[in-house]
């Protein structure tokens, strides 16, 4: 069965780090993209970011650019996500999730992204003085 | 990039069956994939619709989803409604332009 356990979250001060990670396991971690999705409390669901089986494609939301970096190891089945000068609407319940296949991306365009399959169980980050 | 509208909540009896739509502000819907997520209270959403009307295994019949060019939405259909499918229901789809992803504001389903 395949399964996603977030760590790392925590309460932070309003411009602090904070490095997520996500364990995989039940399934070929290297052959699928992985993406990381936010949800504040009471409200919907917030994409943050989506990489690659081999990192070279990485994409950010525009509410994070800049702040934070999404990473993997595919050697440890694990995915990550480093985020720094962190604000108070960044708190929120963040998942790790599959997608159905990897973003492969050639010549400057990607082939067709099928959705995601597979959601952690969330990791909590709160962002206050 | 484009919006998913979707309406903020529905309701219908159980056994019955309910509609819930996902239209996209600009761009074609066909052009990229659309996705159904449902999260009921206090958990973790999961997949029940992916790659426009495909179903993931242990996910029933009873929900089914549709594109419609016409209307440049998409549609997840619930039938035999039973109280368990209770829910809030996100729409997910990409923007092929950078590979963005986008949801749908979430509808809440009440069967009652």
């Amino acid at each position: 069965e395949m399964h996603l356990v977030e760590s790392g979250g925590g309460l932070v001060q309003p411009g602090g780090s904070l490095r997520l990670s996500c364990a995989a396991s039940g399934f070929s971690f290297e052959d699928y993209a992985m993406n990381w999705v936010r949800q504040a409390p009471g409200k919907g669901l917030e994409w943050v970011s989506s990489i690659n089986w081999n990192s070279d494609v990485t994409v950010y939301a525009d509410s994070v650019k800049g702040r934070v970096t999404i990473s993997r190891d595919n050697a440890k089945n694990s995915l990550y996500l480093q985020m720094s000068s962190l604000r108070t609407e960044d708190t929120a319940l963040y998942y790790c999730t599959k997608e159905v296949s990897d973003l492969y991306c050639s010549d400057g365009s990607c082939q067709p992204r099928k959705g995601f399959d597979v959601w952690g169980q969330g990791t909590m980050v709160t962002v206050s003085s | 990039n484009f919006l998913l509208a979707q309406p903020h909540s529905v309701s219908e009896s159980p056994g019955k069956t309910i509609t819930i739509s996902c239209t996209r502000s600009s761009g074609s819907i066909a052009s990229n994939y659309v996705q159904w997520y449902q999260q009921r209270p206090g958990s973790s959403p999961t997949t029940v619709i992916y790659q426009d009307n495909q179903r993931p295994s242990g996910v029933p019949d009873r929900f089914s989803a549709s594109i419609d060019s016409s209307s440049n939405s998409a549609s997840l259909t619930i039938s035999g409604l039973k109280t368990e499918d209770e829910a809030d229901y996100y729409c997910q789809s990409y923007d092929s332009n950078n590979q963005k992803v986008l949801f749908g504001g979430g509808t809440k389903l009440t069967v009652l």
